[in-house]
């Protein structure tokens, strides 16, 4: 069966910063679809940026990128030049295209000012 | 452009009354159309989806329900609530050929007393 594995309950970032969330997934399908999704306190599941299988050139999204090695099954997301309002908590989801996402646990992304 | 609304946004129940929640969505046709819950501090888990009117497909077994009485509406039921039913339901699309990106909608927080 599928997983997908969020390790980071929490992380924080300086403003402006830098910061990476980390994700694995275990699949046995050579096929699939990968996406970040932001949950901010409103609990609105926002899309931030997706990745087919497929595609060997990383996804980019404006200040959003992800670092994907199919090989090692990770998927992990890069935000750039943090902003405040990216304070929310992540979620790295999978989806093999049987309309079954599988969400990981998430990431709480504490932004400081 | 395509819209989902979810209602009620917060939602009281003693233990044993009924439930429905409802999702409609707007501006496309034969939508796919998915249910899910989110427990506290936990990733979301699929409940149900749908592929077309009375089409259902159940992901888990439980105390809910799920109806498609017409093309861009979805209903989730239950005959009578446990407490093990509280949580944070959303509702979410994705156009008909595909499963993603599935697009959320605002939610309903359901407490069970």
């Amino acid at each position: 069966a599928q997983t997908v594995t969020q390790s980071q309950p929490e992380m924080s970032v300086q403003e402006a910063e830098t910061v990476t969330l980390s994700c694995t997934y275990d699949t046995s399908e050579s096929d699939y679809y990968l996406f970040w999704y932001k949950q901010p306190p409103s609990r609105q599941m926002i899309l931030v940026i997706r990745q087919e299988a497929y595609k060997q050139q990383n996804a980019t999204e404006n200040r959003f990128s992800v670092n994907f090695q199919k090989a090692a099954k990770s998927f992990s997301l890069k935000i750039s030049d943090s902003q405040l309002g990216d304070a929310a908590m992540y979620f790295c989801a999978y989806d093999s295209g049987t309309y079954k996402y599988i969400f990981g646990t998430g990431t709480r992304l504490k932004v400081l000012a | 452009s395509q819209t989902i609304h979810q209602w009620p946004a917060t939602l009281v129940q003693p233990v044993g009354s009924p439930l429905s929640l409802e999702c409609t969505v707007e501006g496309t046709s034969n939508p796919n159309l998915y249910w899910y819950r989110q427990a506290a501090g936990r990733g979301l888990q699929l409940l149900f989806y749908s592929v077309g009117i009375g089409q259902i497909s159940s992901e888990v077994p439980q105390n809910l329900s799920a109806s498609r009485p017409q093309d861009r509406q979805f209903i989730l039921s239950s005959k009578k609530l446990l407490l093990s039913d509280s949580g944070f339901y959303l509702c979410a699309w994705s156009v008909t050929t595909w499963s993603w990106p599935q697009h959320f909608g605002d939610g309903t927080r359901l407490s069970i007393l």
